[in-house]
């Protein structure tokens, strides 16, 4: 079966940098395009960033780019977010996401169980 | 990037029917048949319930139905179970990127 599991996520100061990884595993890593995506305590959803199944192709919300950056090791079925330069508004639980096999490939079919990241000085 | 609007919360009494309304614009909702919606318990990690419109992944149970017309996406949930109570987002593809709605608590009365 299908598991994402991420990690790496803490309590770092303003400024600061983290590196979340995703794990995957039950499915043939290298065919399928990812994502990150993320939510704020009591807020709701928000795509944070995605990248092709081979990583030649990486995508990212306005409210991230230039301080995250999104890459894969197909070789370790892993999917890391590396964090910069970080802010209080980015405190967030951090999911990983798959792309959708079914239909479309412009939904996400399975879910990580979120790794959580918290901007504090 | 802002986000999609969604009603707040919505009610309904089991087996009854609650529809969910996701307004976006002309360049998200409107222009792709790209609109999925997500189902998360509190606590929990979001589940996808409708892909494509109004597409269901196996496994999802057929009360679960999605449509759109226009700017507006809408996931309607007949005969209300239970274990229905959650929040649900939509989402759209826009050119290269993903917006999500603002989220609608679901409560079964």
């Amino acid at each position: 079966q299908v598991q994402l599991v991420e990690s790496g996520g803490g309590v770092v100061q303003p400024g600061g940098s983290l590196r979340l990884s995703c794990v995957a595993s039950g499915f043939i890593f290298s065919n399928y395009g990812m994502h990150w995506v993320r939510q704020a305590p009591g807020k709701g959803l928000e795509w944070v960033a995605s990248i092709w199944y081979d990583g030649t192709n990486e995508y990212y919300a306005d409210s991230v780019k230039g301080r995250f950056t999104i890459s894969r090791d197909n070789s370790k079925s892993t999917l890391f977010l590396q964090v910069d330069s970080l802010r209080s508004d980015d405190t967030a639980v951090y999911y990983c996401a798959k792309r959708s096999t079914a239909g479309t490939p412009y939904s996400f079919d399975y879910w990580g169980q979120g790794t959580p990241v918290t901007v504090s000085s | 990037q802002s986000a999609l609007t969604q009603p707040p919360s919505v009610s309904g009494s089991p087996g009854q029917s609650v529809t969910i309304s996701c307004t976006g614009a002309s360049s998200d909702v409107g222009s792709y048949n790209r609109v999925s919606w997500y189902q998360q318990p509190p606590g929990a990690a979001p589940k996808l319930i409708i892909y494509d419109v109004s597409d269901r992944p196996s496994g999802v149970p057929d009360r679960f139905s999605g449509s759109k017309s226009g700017n507006t996406a809408s996931l309607t949930i007949s005969g209300l179970q239970p274990e229905d109570e959650a929040d649900y987002y939509c989402c759209s593809y826009r050119r290269t990127s993903y917006v999500f709605g603002t989220g609608t608590k679901v409560t079964v009365l």
